[in-house]
């Protein structure tokens, strides 16, 4: 599995785009980028995939850049209740994959 | 559906004593998993399921027993509980292995002292 840096933590405040890093320099060609996040206590929760095209749904966008070594999770309208840990992932769709979580990023949104 | 869920919330265990950490999913999923997650740390695979009656191991396996004899039920058996199994136990489920999300449950927060 090709491992994946986040920063630790961010801070945002509430209203704003939170834009969150991910470095994946090691990403091999059929190997996807998923986030997930997980609020305080809980279980994760899958928030969006892509494999080199960005992708948007209800609840982020996601921007992988052209070489695909790096993405962006944005959060477009930053609220309370998206304080949580982001975790960026990198993993095949072939065969048994794991989900190999690293610390992810701790996102403050403040009023 | 309720989706994924588990039982206890929370439990304490004295080192030695055993236990079994159950994991019930009503979406008719064929895998499920087992993770651990110790404080500050992401989650660590322990045993996972493709389908009823075949189980494997994750990252962390020892000290952990898994059957599944449903497709519902994946339930998780700690023997001989040591202070280093102290951690949340989150279950989760897919359909399959490749589909892009796994369903996570409440979590168990288990405390051995």
């Amino acid at each position: 599995d090709a491992k994946t840096t986040q920063p630790p933590s961010m801070d945002c405040a509430e209203g704003r785009a939170a834009n969150l890093p991910c470095n994946h320099s090691t990403i091999s060609g059929n190997e996807y980028v998923y986030w997930y996040r997980q609020i305080h206590s809980q279980g994760p929760q899958y928030i969006i995939h892509g494999l080199k095209n960005n992708e948007t749904n209800e609840m982020a966008s996601l921007i992988i850049t052209e070489d695909r070594k790096s993405s962006t999770l944005i959060l477009p309208h930053a609220t309370l209740r998206d304080t949580a840990v982001y975790y960026c992932i990198v993993r095949g769709n072939t065969g048994f994959q794991k989900l190999v979580f690293g610390t992810g990023t701790r996102l403050l949104v403040s009023p | 559906n309720a989706g994924v869920t588990q039982t206890p919330k929370f439990r304490i265990l004295k080192i030695g004593q055993s236990m079994t950490l159950q994991c019930t999913q009503d979406m008719n999923h064929n895998y499920m998993y087992w993770y651990r997650q110790d404080p500050g740390m992401g989650l660590k695979l322990i045993y996972y399921s493709v389908g009823a009656g075949i189980t494997d191991k994750g990252e962390v396996p020892n000290g952990y027993n898994v059957s599944r004899s449903t497709t519902e039920d994946f339930p998780l058996r700690l023997e001989l509980a040591a202070p280093s199994q102290t951690s949340v136990y989150f279950c989760a489920s897919s359909p399959t292995s490749g589909y892009n999300e796994q369903f996570f449950g409440p979590g168990t927060r288990l405390t051995v002292l």
